[in-house]
């Protein structure tokens, strides 16, 4: 079975750039999750869908970030404009079942490691 | 005071050497208590999960949850060289939020 697919993996821009990435989760999960991730820390969410509907982006940076899961599969994370402080790896993961069941494995992809110089 | 304190580390350890990761937590709502491994320029994978305070024993690995002192710890037994990784202990709210800490990086040494 295949994981979390993210794409690109790596991502270098200038600030002031637009960047978006990709993320397929694993076929048949409905939660999706993007998280970040810095340097030396743990990631940190910053939007949870379920299905196509987004039930948590209280940690979504709305000025400049926004996220779409159209179709409740693929998504797609998107920063404009990038700033400096912005580097960091975008994780995605995704979850069989919905929140609230209490314990649902969130599986990883390998991320992407974005530099914004 | 912090949700999750983890000691980030470096620990170097032979190999072969027993290594145990703590972490403590304040959040007394955590339901599920988690451990994930995460290798360089990877995301990190479930290694561990349990939901009641005691040991959870899975081959080399044994998790312990200590709810009424709000720790819990990630022992690894005959510790290999393919172990090196950073460990993130991990809790789960009711609503499968997850606060992960910060990660210790874990070096094992031939």
């Amino acid at each position: 079975e295949a994981g979390v697919v993210q794409s690109p993996r790596y991502k270098i821009i200038e600030k002031k750039q637009p960047v978006a990435f990709w993320c397929n989760p694993i076929s048949g999960h409905n939660t999706l999750y993007w998280y970040l991730q810095n340097l030396g820390q743990g990631p940190e969410l910053l939007i949870r869908y379920e299905n196509e509907e987004a039930v948590d982006d209280s940690q979504l940076p709305k000025d400049r970030f926004s996220a779409e899961r159209l179709k409740g599969v693929d998504s797609t994370l998107k920063i404009q404009p990038a700033e400096l402080g912005d580097s960091a790896v975008y994780l995605c993961a995704s979850s069989f079942g919905l929140a609230g069941g209490g314990g649902n494995e969130q599986f990883f992809g390998p991320g992407t490691r974005l530099t914004v110089l | 005071q912090k949700e999750v304190e983890q000691d980030p580390g470096p620990l170097s350890v032979p190999e072969g050497a027993i290594v145990s990761l703590n972490c403590t937590y304040s959040n007394s709502a955590f339901q599920y208590f988690m451990w994930y491994r995460q290798y360089s320029r990877k995301g990190p994978e479930l290694l561990m999960y349990t939901y009641s305070s005691g040991n959870k024993e899975d081959g080399r690995f044994t998790a312990q949850v200590d709810k009424s002192s709000k720790y819990i710890s990630l022992f690894i037994r005959d510790s290999q060289p393919s172990d090196s990784a950073t460990y993130l202990c991990a809790f789960m709210n009711r609503d499968d939020k997850i606060i992960f800490g910060k990660g210790t990086r874990l070096h094992i040494l031939p």
